[in-house]
């Protein structure tokens, strides 16, 4: 059974660091892209990052680019999504999930909630 | 503001059908066939109903399906059920996410 499970979300000051985990079980994770996706309070869902299965290309929304890195740990089945020079209009949930091919999405985390707010 | 343009809500009574449309441009609906449909219930997360338009994956019920015409993409449910209240979101390749339709079961 394909799971993915995102920790590290909180409360966090503007300006301050967030690091999101994210751990994959019941599939090959080298074997595909994975992406972050997140929903702030009461909108639509936004693409946040995405990363090829080793690593070597990783691309980002506008709106995060420098402040924001993602990166993963094949061997740990793990990815990852720092957050640096946090903004208040960066809270949201923060879904990480499985790129099938072609932008498609098959499956989702439950979310971890971020928090910025002085 | 989304790539995708979904309208706002659309709403049926249970047993009916209804259509949620997305429109996108010819460079991301109009020009691959692989778009993609999500349902999200209140404080849950996105499941994949439907993907390369027409697609379903396993467990996804048949009253679920997929269409295109030039650049929009529709999701029609037939035979409504209460459970099918939620929003549902359409995604293209090379298009984003669109903006969004809540469904409501009357």
């Amino acid at each position: 059974e394909v799971q993915l499970m995102e920790t590290g979300g909180g409360l966090v000051q503007p300006g301050g660091s967030l690091r999101l985990s994210c751990a994959a079980s019941g599939f090959t994770f080298s074997n595909y892209w994975m992406r972050w996706v997140r929903q702030a309070p009461g909108k639509g869902l936004e693409w946040v990052a995405n990363i090829k299965e080793d690593g070597s290309e990783k691309y980002y929304v506008d709106s995060v680019r420098g402040r924001i890195t993602i990166s993963r740990d094949n061997a740990e089945n793990s990815l990852y999504l720092q957050m640096n020079s946090l903004r208040v209009e960066d809270t949201a949930v923060y879904y990480c999930a499985r790129d099938s091919g072609y932008e498609t999405y098959d499956y989702w985390g439950q979310g971890t909630l971020v928090t910025v707010s002085s | 503001q989304s790539a995708l343009t979904q309208p706002h809500s659309v709403s049926g009574s249970p047993g009916q059908s209804v259509a949620i449309s997305c429109t996108g441009t010819s460079n991301d609906v109009g020009r691959y066939n692989y778009v993609s449909w999500y349902q999200q219930h209140p404080g849950k997360a996105p499941k994949l109903m439907i993907y390369d338009v027409t697609k379903r994956p396993s467990g996804v019920p048949d009253r679920f399906s997929g269409s295109k015409s030039g650049n929009t993409a529709s999701l029609t449910i037939s035979g409504l059920q209460a459970e099918d209240e939620a929003d549902y979101y359409c995604s293209s390749f090379a298009g984003g996410f669109g903006g969004g339709t809540k469904l409501t079961v009357l």
